[in-house]
């Protein structure tokens, strides 16, 4: 069965760094997510992504943040200078259509996540 | 999207049916129900949804109540794999977007 897929599985910086998380969302789907889940919180949403660009995005992703599908299968979210505060779980997921579609096309595949940890 | 309300916690025993509740009293017309749920230490999963009718799929079944105002979530025979948090999310069809609201949901434990 098709799934998504995340690297890495844990990623430790330092504050300050850059960090890029790679996403590889199932082949024939269009829409892409990005979310985060701090230790103990809920899952709360950062962004979506559909034919190159941001559909939504939260409050959490503010300009720190930016996503990018540099070819045909991978997804990125980059970090662009970490804070302590950052630090959680981050999942990508995708799905082949956009809520509303119908059909259970527009059900959304999560990724095993990648734990991030800035020190 | 409209609130949802959970319980924080259920136990059940392994291979007996559990059913798990989720009030939704402000759910509007637009409003389909959906579950997710997340196994230790993995991303959401999947469960189900549905509108007005009940709704059966290979991993669990979904009752509406008739007033949509609240719903459960019946799993047939919990295994210890079963063991996770459940979610119960409200998506607005007539709304535009696209992302999951994830409240606090049930945590389920199954006893063997």
């Amino acid at each position: 069965e098709p799934e998504v897929t995340q690297t890495p599985s844990h990623q430790v910086t330092q504050m300050g760094q850059e960090v890029i998380l790679r996403c590889v969302p199932i082949s024939n789907h269009l829409y892409f997510y990005w979310y985060r889940q701090i230790l103990g919180q809920k899952v709360e949403f950062l962004v979506s992504f559909y034919n190159n660009e941001i559909s939504e995005k939260s409050e959490i992703f503010d300009d720190q943040f930016s996503v990018e599908r540099p070819d045909g299968s991978n997804f990125t979210l980059k970090i662009r200078s970490t804070k302590l505060e950052d630090s959680a779980m981050y999942f990508c997921a995708s799905s082949e259509a956009l809520w509303g579609s119908g059909g259970g096309t527009d059900t959304q595949y999560f990724g095993p996540g990648t734990r991030l940890t800035v020190l | 999207d409209a609130k949802t309300t959970q319980p924080n916690s259920m136990e059940s025993n392994e291979e007996e049916p559990v059913h798990l509740p989720c009030n939704h009293s402000t759910i509007s017309g637009t409003d389909y129900i959906h579950w997710y749920r997340q196994l230790p230490s993995q991303g959401p999963e999947y469960v189900i949804h549905g509108l007005t009718s009940n709704v059966n799929n290979r991993m669990a079944s979904l009752a509406i109540a008739e007033d949509r105002k609240s719903s459960t979530l019946i799993l047939h025979r919990a295994t210890l794999r079963d063991a996770a948090v459940y979610y119960c999310i409200l998506r607005d069809y007539g709304g535009s977007q696209g992302n999951l609201i994830f409240g606090k949901g049930t945590k389920l434990s199954v006893k063997p």
